[in-house]
């Protein structure tokens, strides 16, 4: 069964620093999206990311985040300037079967077991 | 905007005990509805959605029907074990393309031997 990884498991990084989280979603998926949860905490949608581009993005999504899909297999989030409350399990999920033999709805989402970023 | 009340938890059962977790949401139009699992120390993976008014959703013993009148999806198992102890998040979709979930805040279910 395909599914979508997340590297590194743990990050931890110095308040200020840049961060880079990796993903591969699964590959013949078409929408890719980022989620967090802070510990203990809901789970809150950051981004949207489909056909090159962002499709949606929430109001924690602000200038320090971005995310970009280098080679057609990665999908990553970058937060350019680390915080405090940046600290949170960090979710990659994909969705949106471009169709094969097993199709599936395009609102189903496919979680990665996430990265923990830890900002001291 | 587009909202999601989920029953608090922790909620804590002995085994095969019927289990309901209350969800009811606030969307325009009728989105699809889902419930999510996260066990300890995973990600959150799919249990069972629905997609319309009066469809249930079901899978591993799990159930929730989609209310359109009550604005409800809330979630049942007739008879819990003690691997179903994890957190359920309840997520009403954003819009018809799936491009955005709002979740629930999570509710932690822990059974008992």
């Amino acid at each position: 069964e395909p599914e979508v990884t997340q590297t590194p498991s743990h990050q931890v990084t110095q308040m200020g620093q840049e961060v880079i989280l990796r993903c591969v979603p699964i590959s013949n998926h078409l929408y890719f999206y980022w989620y967090r949860q802070i510990l203990g905490q809901k789970v809150e949608f950051l981004v949207s990311f489909y056909n090159n581009e962002i499709s949606e993005k929430s109001e924690i999504f602000d200038d320090q985040f971005s995310v970009e899909r280098p080679d057609g297999s990665n999908f990553t989030l970058k937060i350019r300037s680390t915080k405090l409350e940046d600290s949170a399990m960090y979710f990659c999920a994909s969705g949106g079967d471009s169709g094969g033999p097993s199709y599936r709805s395009y609102n189903e989402q496919f979680f990665g077991p996430g990265t923990r970023l830890t900002v001291l | 905007g587009d909202s999601v009340t989920q029953m608090e938890g922790p909620v804590t059962l002995s085994e095969e005990a019927f289990l309901t977790i209350n969800c009811t949401y606030t969307a325009t139009g009728y989105p699809s509805l889902f419930w999510y699992v996260q066990y300890p120390g995973e990600g959150l993976q799919l249990l069972l959605k629905a997609t319309k008014a009066d469809d249930k959703g079901s899978n591993k013993g799990f159930e929730a029907t989609y209310r359109k009148e009550t604005t409800s999806f809330h979630l049942e198992k007739g008879s819990v074990q003690v691997s179903d102890s994890a957190v359920y998040f309840c997520a009403p979709e954003l819009n018809n393309y799936g491009q955005n979930f709002v979740f629930g805040p999570g509710t932690r279910l822990s059974v008992l031997p």
